[in-house]
Formats: structure tokens, C-alpha cells, sequence
């Protein structure tokens, strides 16, 4: 069952801020949000993760509504580098096995 | 600083051939270790985790198998491979439930 619901595809222009919407609205009180994105033919990079407050790091911000049913990645000045498929997964905080599902994600293409 | 090494980068082998991943991990202690299989075109999918020494489980059933000899070493094998296990596959580590995970760079096996 997926319990992330992401668009397919969204573009992005250079110097532009991207916003990755997320859905979760089956999210539970234990569950965290994570962020992490995927460029070609590398392995995924962890970006950002949170569980009720927003947080932000060098790489991105992420903004969790109060209800907790979606949260939005924000990659403040969007460069060439950030191209890539992006992944919402939430995961549950007793999860003593840690194991992340991927689901299908967002691809990102940024354009000069 | 934490490291993880997978090799070989890309691989080639027939139908019917053994196979042997190896994933190392540096500069921490007691990982959760996991290995993941990306095929052409589609998502990750989470094939084996490990908590500890000689504890390993299996999320899918398939032709491969993993084992954990030594606290920061997973490996993947199989005893006859099939087309079908052609793909990109991942090594990654965390520590803890809450943290995030950090992949290796992965390695590409055609299986011709």
C-alpha cells in the first residue's frame, strides 16, 4: 500500500525555488517524514527529514503541515545538479528494523 | 567520517553464473545494513536488511541471498543467476531508527 502520493514529474526553472508537494494523509503520530532524491545512475542522497516541526538544512526546507497530511520539499534556488527523481517516504520512529519503502517519486528536471 | 564501499561498480555475467556483492561500511559501529535492487525504468526495492551479525531478513523472495560475516561487511550472492536479476543494486547503512540512511554508489549488473 502506498503511503505517499507524489506528481509524476514536475519541471523547474535555474534560480527558481522548487516546491515538491507530498501527500500522507494516513501518516501516523510515530511516523517521520523523509526526503531524499535519486540522480542518475547514483545511489539516493538523504536530504531532509522531520516529524512535526519544519526543518531546514544547507540543502532544503521542509514544511509539514500542522495535520501532518502533506509536507513540501523546498529547494530554495534550484540549479542544473538538482535534476533528479525525489522521494517522500515516512517511516514509523519504533521502527527498530529502520526500513525505507521507496515509492515511485517526483522526477525533477531544472531548466536553464 | 562514515564511508561505505560497494564493488564492483558494474558487472557482466551469463545466465547460470555465481554472484558475490560485497558492501563495507567505515567509521561506525553496530550498522543496520541493507541491499536494495533498482531495475531498469523502476524503483528501488528493499531485498535484505541486517541488524547484527548473522542476522539477516528477507523482504521478497528470489534467487539471491545475503550474509553478514563481520559487524560492517553485507554481501550478496547468488548460486546461479537468472535475466531477470539484472539491475542496479544498492548497499546503504543507518544507525538507529531515526536516522538517515547513506547509500553506496552502487553497482550495475547485466546478466547476459
Amino acid at each position: 500500500d502506498a503511503k505517499t502520493t507524489q506528481p509524476t514529474s514536475m519541471d523547474c526553472a535555474e534560480g527558481r525555488a522548487a516546491n515538491l508537494p507530498c501527500n500522507h494523509s494516513t501518516i501516523s503520530g510515530n511516523e517521520y517524514v523523509y526526503w531524499y532524491r535519486q540522480i542518475h545512475s547514483q545511489g539516493p542522497q538523504y536530504i531532509i527529514h522531520g516529524l512535526k516541526n519544519n526543518e531546514t538544512n544547507e540543502m532544503a526546507s521542509l514544511i509539514i503541515t500542522e495535520d501532518r497530511k502533506s509536507s513540501t520539499l523546498i529547494l530554495p534556488h534550484a540549479t542544473l545538479r538538482d535534476t533528479a527523481v525525489y522521494y517522500c517516504i515516512v517511516r514509523p520512529s519504533t521502527d527498530s528494523w529502520g526500513k525505507l519503502q521507496f515509492g515511485a517519486g517526483t522526477q525533477v528536471v531544472v531548466t536553464p | 567520517s562514515q564511508t561505505i564501499h560497494q564493488w564492483p561498480a558494474t558487472l557482466v555475467q551469463p545466465v547460470g553464473s555465481p554472484l558475490s556483492l560485497e558492501c563495507t561500511v567505515e567509521g561506525t559501529s553496530n550498522p543496520n545494513l541493507y541491499w536494495y535492487r533498482q531495475a531498469a525504468g523502476r524503483g528501488l526495492q528493499l531485498l535484505f536488511y541486517s541488524v547484527g551479525i548473522g542476522q539477516i531478513s528477507s523482504e521478497v523472495p528470489q534467487n539471491l541471498s545475503a550474509s553478514r560475516p563481520q559487524d560492517r561487511q553485507f554481501i550478496l550472492s547468488s548460486k546461479k543467476l537468472l535475466l531477470s536479476d539484472s539491475g542496479f543494486y544498492l548497499c546503504a547503512w543507518s544507525v538507529g531508527t531515526a536516522g538517515g540512511y547513506t547509500f553506496g554508489s552502487g553497482t550495475r549488473l547485466t546478466v547476459v
